[in-house]
């Protein structure tokens, strides 16, 4: 059973550039969220979705960054017009639907690690 | 105040010692406590979970929570060189909070030295 799989591992991009990540949740999973990891940081949320359904995406800047998950296809987190303070890496997670006592437990991939040059 | 905080580290233990990991929290409305473990430069990975008061044990890891106090601890036992890495807490806020809307850590850097 394929765990949460994001790609690329790896994106660099270069000032004003769009940068698009993309995450498979795992075989069964219809939720899924991004997160964020800023050097020194811990992991904050951005966005959570369900199949083209938005959330919550109280985590989400204002401008520049958008997300999806379409009916057919992986997530998408888009990035447009990109600085260099968007360098981070950004996890994206999966979960099975809400489990005992609310507890959902969150699947994460190995993330892309973004560097704006 | 940060919502959840740790203690940064390095906490450094001598192998088959306990290793003693300390969050606390914020919001008194919240539900659910989590302990991942993160190696360098890898994804998260959850290791315990615990919503009610009291002590959850697995294997070597026991979480404690304690609502009162809004403090939830992860003990190590026979803590393991393999065990080196950063231990992230995370929490879910009260009721109507977006399931998976997790707040994390800062995460704690744990060295278990042979």
């Amino acid at each position: 059973n394929a765990g949460v799989m994001q790609n690329p591992r790896h994106l660099v991009r270069r000032r004003g550039q769009e940068a698009r990540l993309r995450c498979s949740p795992m075989k069964g999973h219809s939720h899924v969220y991004w997160y964020r990891q800023l050097p020194e940081e811990g992991l904050k949320f951005m966005v959570y979705l369900q199949k083209e359904n938005i959330i919550d995406e109280s985590g989400m800047p204002k401008e520049r960054f958008s997300a999806e998950f379409p009916k057919e296809g992986p997530s998408i987190l888009r990035i447009q017009q990109v600085v260099r303070g968007d360098s981070a890496a950004y996890f994206c997670a999966s979960s099975p639907p809400s489990g005992q006592g609310g507890t959902v437990k969150l699947f994460f991939g190995s993330g892309t690690q973004l560097s704006v040059l | 105040q940060k919502e959840v905080e740790q203690n940064s580290g390095p906490l450094s233990v001598p192998e088959g010692a306990i290793a003693s990991l300390n969050c606390t929290y914020s919001d008194r409305g919240s539900q659910s406590f989590f302990w991942y473990r993160q190696y360098s430069g890898k994804s998260p990975e959850l290791i315990m979970f615990i919503y009610s008061n009291g002590d959850k044990e697995d294997g070597r890891f026991t979480a404690q929570l304690n609502k009162a106090s809004q403090y939830v601890s992860l003990l190590i036992r026979d803590s393991q060189p393999s065990d080196s890495a950063t231990y992230l807490c995370a929490v879910r806020g009260a009721g109507g909070t977006s399931y998976g809307k997790l707040t994390f850590g800062q995460g704690t850097i744990l060295t278990v030295h042979p």
